[in-house]
């Protein structure tokens, strides 16, 4: 049975850097037929794919439009988990974060962070 | 602005049925497979329907799906009250490469 489990900061101020990790357990990062996702759910509750990476012979990532400048998405083998990196951050990035496995539908879900971006 | 266009709202009484419905594009519903997501108070979004009309292992028969052309919907049948919750569909766009979702609908059951 695949579970997430997501950690990270919940107070961000203006301008830094977001920092989110997501440790997978009953799968591995490096599997050919997964692929690792972001999505964040703003206080309006819409649902925002950010973005998600995935292994197939070398590694892919692949982002949002709206978060592609600021996005980072990163695997971390050594740890099986990933990793989101969102810089430059606007009270408009607060959210609650979520990571999800895909790759044809998002069938398991991180308990979701939410993250403040306020000073 | 999602994407995807779902009802804000929608309600029925106990033993009702319901329907969600949820609109799109070529570039989404109408060349991709639809999921639908239920998130109960608190949670994270939970599979419900996967691929338009298919049900996970331990979603009850009541919950069903289907897609024509550009539009989708999640039907409920036998609503009961801990069906109250916000129901999200998606599919992936292939011309914005990415997953993309309706803006949520909050199911109330009266």
């Amino acid at each position: 049975q695949v579970q997430l489990q997501q950690s990270g900061p919940g107070l961000v101020k203006p301008s830094q850097t977001l920092s989110l990790t997501c440790a997978i357990s009953g799968d591995s990062v490096s599997s050919n037929s997964a692929a690792w996702n972001w999505i964040r759910q703003s206080p309006s509750g819409g649902l925002e794919w950010l973005g998600r990476t995935y292994h197939r012979s070398k590694w892919y990532r692949v982002y949002a439009a709206s978060v592609r400048s600021r996005a980072t998405i990163n695997p971390d083998t050594s740890k099986n988990q990933f990793s989101l990196q969102l810089n430059s951050v606007t009270p408009e990035d607060t959210a609650v974060y979520y990571c999800a496995r895909g790759p044809a539908q998002l069938a398991v879900w991180g308990q979701g962070i939410l993250v403040t971006v306020s000073s | 602005q999602s994407v995807l266009t779902q009802p804000p709202s929608a309600s029925g009484t106990p033993g009702q049925r319901v329907t969600i419905s949820c609109s799109g594009s070529s570039s989404n519903i109408g060349s991709n497979n639809v999921n639908w997501y239920q998130q109960l108070p608190g949670t994270a979004p939970k599979l419900l329907i996967s691929d338009n009309d298919q049900r996970p292992s331990g979603v009850p028969d009541r919950f069903s799906g289907s897609r024509s052309g550009t539009s989708a919907s999640l039907a409920i049948s036998g609503l009961q009250s801990d069906d109250e919750a916000d129901y999200h569909c998606s599919a992936w766009d292939g011309s914005l490469n990415g997953w993309v979702f309706g803006g949520g609908t909050k199911l109330t059951v009266l």
